[in-house]
């Protein structure tokens, strides 16, 4: 089982539905990254967060610690959004991150 | 303030060959974690360093491949004697200090193809 799991790992919907991807993660982190990658593309940081939620336009993450669970939710969703959606995790005293193995998230017009 | 550059963004080496891999990390930022990503699969982790320092190697290859991270100057990934199973796209991440609050920023990448 890896240390972190992203559900669904495949995402299809229509432009102006809300999305929501979810990560669980079974160790001890310091903090969580969603990222964002488009096809053949560089990897963008959308969010680094240690708990609570943070929102940027119509970018929503959150984090629950006691439950080892973070979701980010895309509001309106544009089919510009479409790319794989990553998160990772920074473990206790260590530097390297944990990824999981990514959401394919597609939005049709 | 430009952001991590890494270059080139595509090589292509025959089997046996080197490929040398360089990252320029953020104004400021004095690390740099080195991530690769097979076809198909997911980012793992290869190895961490700081100026002149190796951190964490955990995630690299025991042979063929090494990092530096020389005083002045980019961080280099080297691999030797390519073989076709190093096809693989490479990333390199910099934050300015070792604290988790620390953010990683990823570079564009370079797409290694090994024929």
């Amino acid at each position: 089982k890896n240390e972190v799991e992203q559900s669904p790992q495949n995402l299809t919907a229509q432009e102006g539905e809300f999305i929501t991807i979810n990560c669980s993660y079974s160790v001890g982190i310091s903090a969580l990254h969603w990222l964002q990658q488009h096809p053949g593309g560089g990897i963008v940081s959308l969010f680094m967060l240690s708990s609570g939620k943070k929102k940027h336009g119509r970018l929503i993450a959150t984090i629950n610690i006691q439950e080892k669970h973070s979701s980010l939710h895309i509001t309106a969703s544009h089919p510009r959004d479409s790319a794989v959606y990553i998160c990772a995790a920074l473990g206790q005293g260590a530097q390297k991150l944990v990824f999981g193995q990514g959401t394919r998230l597609t939005i049709n017009p | 303030n430009a952001g991590v550059m890494q270059n080139p963004r595509h090589l292509v080496r025959r089997r046996g060959q080197e490929a040398r891999l360089r990252c320029s990390p953020m104004k400021g930022h004095s690390h740099v974690y080195w991530y690769r990503q097979l076809p198909e699969e997911g980012l793992k982790f290869m190895v961490y360093l700081q100026k002149e320092n190796i951190i964490d190697e955990s995630g690299m290859p025991k042979e063929r491949f090494s990092a530096e991270f020389p005083k002045e100057g980019p961080s280099i990934l080297r691999i030797q004697q390519v073989v076709r199973g190093d096809s693989a796209a490479y990333f390199c991440a910099s934050s300015p200090g070792a604290r988790a609050y620390n953010e990683q920023f990823f570079g564009p990448g370079t797409r290694l193809t090994v024929l």
